[in-house]
């Protein structure tokens, strides 16, 4: 297997922009994290899906924020209107219950 | 609900051995161990899960104390290679992985 694949590796985008950022998890796993990592707050977990239903959003810090998972090997998470202090590196990582977590090579966004 | 990781940041010079704790306010399910190395991804190095199953790293070890919500992991003789961030996520039964702010471990020649 691949691995967990995120794209793109890296995007700036103008303040008001809206960024989509997207996750192909492990083929198989059940489960799915997007967390956001900062030097102030280090890795932040923002929402959790268990197949394919989120189950736990409460660290999407606002509205501005949204996530989807339409099927097993697919997800997305979408910031509208973005904002420079959304400037972070995002990881989606994917595991079965209960085991390790295996995560992806991460987006760098940079809102300018 | 955050676990707290100490110590914040290390330095050791190769071959000299390290602790790095993490303590959690709330009952633990399992703790994972993850390093980072710059600008890279988070990989796995060790779950401990309740009941005191093990797997992971075979140069690494840790343990993990239940009644105390604690976990610590032991780098002995360290490497070069071992530098870098080390992150333990706490898991409450929920399958949610919460991490520590990471520990920076930085390795002497």
């Amino acid at each position: 297997d691949a691995g967990v694949i995120q794209s793109p590796r890296h995007e700036v985008t103008e303040m008001g922009q809206e960024v989509t950022l997207r996750c192909k998890p492990i083929s198989g796993h059940n489960s799915l994290f997007w967390y956001r990592q900062t030097m102030m707050r280090g890795l932040e977990l923002l929402i959790y899906f268990n197949n394919n239903v989120p189950i736990d959003d409460s660290g999407m810090p606002e509205d501005r924020f949204s996530a989807k998972m339409p099927n097993a090997s697919f997800s997305t998470l979408k910031i509208q209107p973005s904002e420079p202090r959304d400037s972070a590196v995002y990881f989606c990582a994917s595991k079965l219950e209960y085991t390790e977590a295996f995560f992806g090579q991460g987006t760098r966004l940079t809102v300018v | 609900q955050q676990p707290v990781q100490s110590p914040q940041a290390v330095i050791l010079r190769e071959g000299e051995d390290a602790v790095i704790n993490c303590s959690s306010s709330k009952a633990l399910y399992s703790v994972h161990w993850y390093r980072q190395k710059h600008g890279e991804a988070p990989v796995f190095l060790m779950i401990l899960l309740k009941g005191g199953e093990q797997k992971g790293h075979d140069k690494i070890s840790a343990s993990f104390n239940e009644k105390k919500q604690q976990s610590s992991l032991y780098l002995t003789a360290s490497q070069l290679s071992y530098s870098g961030t080390y992150f333990c996520g706490t898991e409450n039964g929920d399958d949610k992985i919460i991490f520590g702010k990471g520990t920076r471990l930085h390795i002497l020649p």
